[in-house]
């Protein structure tokens, strides 16, 4: 199994809406990742997981908030969001944690808020 | 935060042509890497690059790194249809353990 997956591949969501984002892999990896990418933009690192703790916080607004709740999973809760979050929400994993490796996506969620 | 930027933004040709697309980044890398893109989807690595090597190949893919400029090369050779993407290069480096990715280019193969 290579794959990372991701659900749901798209939600539109109120801005009082509490809702997650989810990704799993079964690739024995120890660090995952959330990006987010807009329209013709390249992907913008949010959150970086390593061996199942959070090492990496981009300075992303609280509304968002990554848990993991095992080497297998990575979520992210999603409240009290802004149309301008509106994007492509990518997740992706790796053998060891960066540099020295290449990282997985998955086929992302595409959210809008509305 | 964008590391760098790729050039051009965006390429068309004819199927069979060769496509070639630049990317130059700003600080000391590990490694750069080559990730694909179909239109809104996830994002497909394609090859790796360290810092200690110059060339590499893979398939119809050819990859240049030149540290002392900064700046690597994509060339994709006899292109087809299904080469048409997004392409986007990403540094990785010890200090920030993360990728950081270029600009993009819009590689468009026309039958």
């Amino acid at each position: 199994d290579t794959e990372v997956t991701q659900t749901p591949k798209h939600l539109v969501m109120g801005m009082t809406n509490k809702k997650s984002l989810k990704c799993e892999q079964h690739m024995g990896h120890r660090a995952m990742y959330w990006y987010k990418q807009k329209a013709k933009k390249p992907p913008e690192l949010m959150f970086v997981y390593s061996y199942e703790k959070l090492s990496i916080n981009e300075s992303v607004p609280s509304r968002f908030s990554p848990e993991c709740p095992n080497s297998s999973l990575l979520n992210l809760h999603l409240h009290a969001l802004q149309p301008e979050d509106s994007a492509l929400y990518l997740c992706a994993s790796s053998q060891e944690p960066l540099p020295n490796t290449e990282a997985f996506f998955g086929q992302g969620t595409r959210l809008t808020v509305v | 935060s964008q590391q760098g930027e790729e050039d051009p933004q965006a390429l068309s040709i004819q199927e069979g042509e060769n496509a070639t697309m630049n990317c130059s980044y700003k600080t000391s890398i590990n490694n750069l890497q080559w990730y694909r893109q179909n239109s809104g989807r996830g994002l497909v690595h394609l090859i790796l690059i360290r810092s200690n090597e110059r060339e590499k190949h893979s398939g119809r893919l050819r990859v240049t790194l030149d540290t002392s400029k900064k700046s690597s090369s994509l060339l994709i050779t006899a292109s087809r249809a299904a080469d048409t993407a997004s392409y986007f290069c990403a540094t990785a480096s010890g200090s920030a353990r993360q990728l950081t990715f270029g600009s993009g280019t819009q590689l468009t193969v026309l039958p």
